[in-house]
């Protein structure tokens, strides 16, 4: 299995400052159709994941363009230009270029 | 707007059975794969099966054999059939259209004798 290893586990933040989050596989995550299967989700304390980011840089609807997402091959990032109050809570990267998908541990951002 | 909203969790014992449903609304469900991933309590995310728009299924080898994914076109609903099951199954079950988004609140199953 791909072995999705994310850093740092967690990540204290000040509002209105940049935060990035990295996410690094155990192999190349470029798919034989060539692209690259990395996603980013968001879940806020007590909530359901939400996904944010698709195929390593696109913003899913309704996502801030405050997040953006970056990297190829095995290493990726997630980043927020300005961190505000409603971004806490754990960020995961995940992929689906190979089987079984699988998930990084998750980052926690906390004010 | 897409729902996605699951059902069946509860208290089991090991070694029992129990059938966790997702019942969708919003979009064509036929038309998608759809996923159940868990989340023991504190931890993160795991991938547990998921069925194409035609039936095709694919499964975590951590409950490959114990486990069912079966989706009803004619009621929009998805199924995960979960015998056998291990205390290591605890864990909050959420449904997921394919791509994994958007996601159900989750149904929580906790196997304890």
């Amino acid at each position: 299995d791909v072995v999705m290893t994310q850093s740092p586990l967690s990540l204290p933040v000040t509002l209105g400052q940049p935060a990035s989050i990295s996410c690094r596989s155990s192999q190349s995550l470029v798919h034989s159709d060539g692209n690259t299967y990395l996603n980013w989700f968001q879940q806020r304390p007590g909530q359901s994941p939400r996904r944010l980011i698709y195929k390593v840089s696109n913003r899913d609807s309704g996502v801030p363009d405050r997040f953006s997402g970056s990297g190829s091959g095995t290493d990726f990032t997630l980043k927020i230009s300005r961190v505000e109050a409603e971004d806490v809570g754990v960020y995961f990267c995940m992929q689906h270029t190979h089987w079984p998908l699988t998930f990084g541990g998750g980052t926690k951002v906390e004010i | 707007q897409v729902q996605l909203v699951e059902s069946g969790g509860g208290v089991v014992q090991p070694g029992r059975s129990l059938r966790l449903s997702c019942a969708a609304s919003g979009f064509t469900f036929s038309s998608y794969a759809m996923h159940w991933v868990r989340q023991a309590p504190g931890k993160g995310l795991e991938w547990v099966a998921v069925i194409s728009y035609d039936g095709g299924e694919k499964y975590a080898d951590s409950v490959k054999g114990r486990f069912t994914i079966s989706r009803d076109n004619s009621k929009n609903t998805l199924h995960l059939q979960m015998n056998s099951l291990r205390v290591e199954d605890t864990a909050v079950y959420y449904c997921a259209r394919d791509g994994l988004t958007p996601w159900g609140q989750g149904t929580l199953l906790t196997v304890s004798s």
